[in-house]
């Protein structure tokens, strides 16, 4: 069965620093990708995503992702964090011929000033 | 409304009782989605619509749940008999659907059993 891990359950950072969060999914077909950020109190919103095309995806608020398809992976990155990223991430993973979206158990990002 | 809307936001309900729980989609988004959320936890597949038909049922739990939609807008989700493991935020999504699935999530229901 699909799934989609994210290793990094709890990242502390302090603000500038640089942000890495990974993701990988186990699906061998054709996917379509997603971040979806939960910022506290509030519903999932998408970060970005990658359909096809240029695997390197620029998403709202400095974030990027990569997708390489040799390694299954998705990472999120930004170069440099605020403390209003302080939220939940999750990554998702939908396989292309069917409306099914697999979410990651979210990685929970603290920035602190 | 410009988003999904989910009612109520809050349910509280006794063990054992029969609970609903209504997603109104984004208008004229043909695929609609529900999961489960538990805490500390990334959003569970339950089942998704295509239209008026469940595409994907699979995530259902047992046959205690039930969701429809009828008329291929606004969607319930069913649960019977209810038990406390299935306390719970209840997210509904709803994406244009075709191949390139883009879900936009409401708020969430939060359901507790007591």
């Amino acid at each position: 069965a699909q799934s989609v891990s994210q290793h990094n359950h709890h990242v502390i950072l302090s603000e500038a620093a640089s942000l890495e969060l990974g993701c990988n999914y186990s699906y061998g077909g054709t996917v379509n990708l997603f971040w979806y950020v939960q910022y506290p109190g509030q519903h999932l919103q998408l970060l970005l995503k990658y359909f096809s095309g240029d695997p390197l995806v620029k998403g709202i608020k400095g974030f990027e992702a990569e997708f390489i398809k040799s390694k299954f992976s998705f990472n999120l990155r930004k170069p440099s964090v605020q403390w209003s990223d302080t939220a939940e991430y999750f990554c998702a993973v939908n396989e292309v011929n069917t409306d099914k979206l697999i979410f990651g158990t979210g990685t929970r990002l603290q920035v602190f000033p | 409304g410009a988003g999904v809307s989910q009612t109520p936001s809050n349910k509280v309900t006794e063990k054992g009782k029969y609970v609903e729980l209504r997603c109104d989609p984004i208008s004229g988004h043909t695929a609609l989605y529900w999961y489960r959320q538990s805490l500390g936890q990334g959003p569970e597949f339950l089942i998704y619509f295509q239209g008026t038909g469940a595409a994907d049922d699979s995530g259902l739990p047992n046959d205690r749940f039930f969701a429809v939609r009828p008329e291929g807008s606004v969607s319930t989700l069913k649960i019977q008999r209810t038990e406390r493991g299935d306390s719970a935020v209840y997210l509904c999504a709803s994406s244009p659907g075709g191949r390139a699935v883009e879900a936009f999530f409401g708020q969430g229901t939060r359901l507790t059993v007591v």
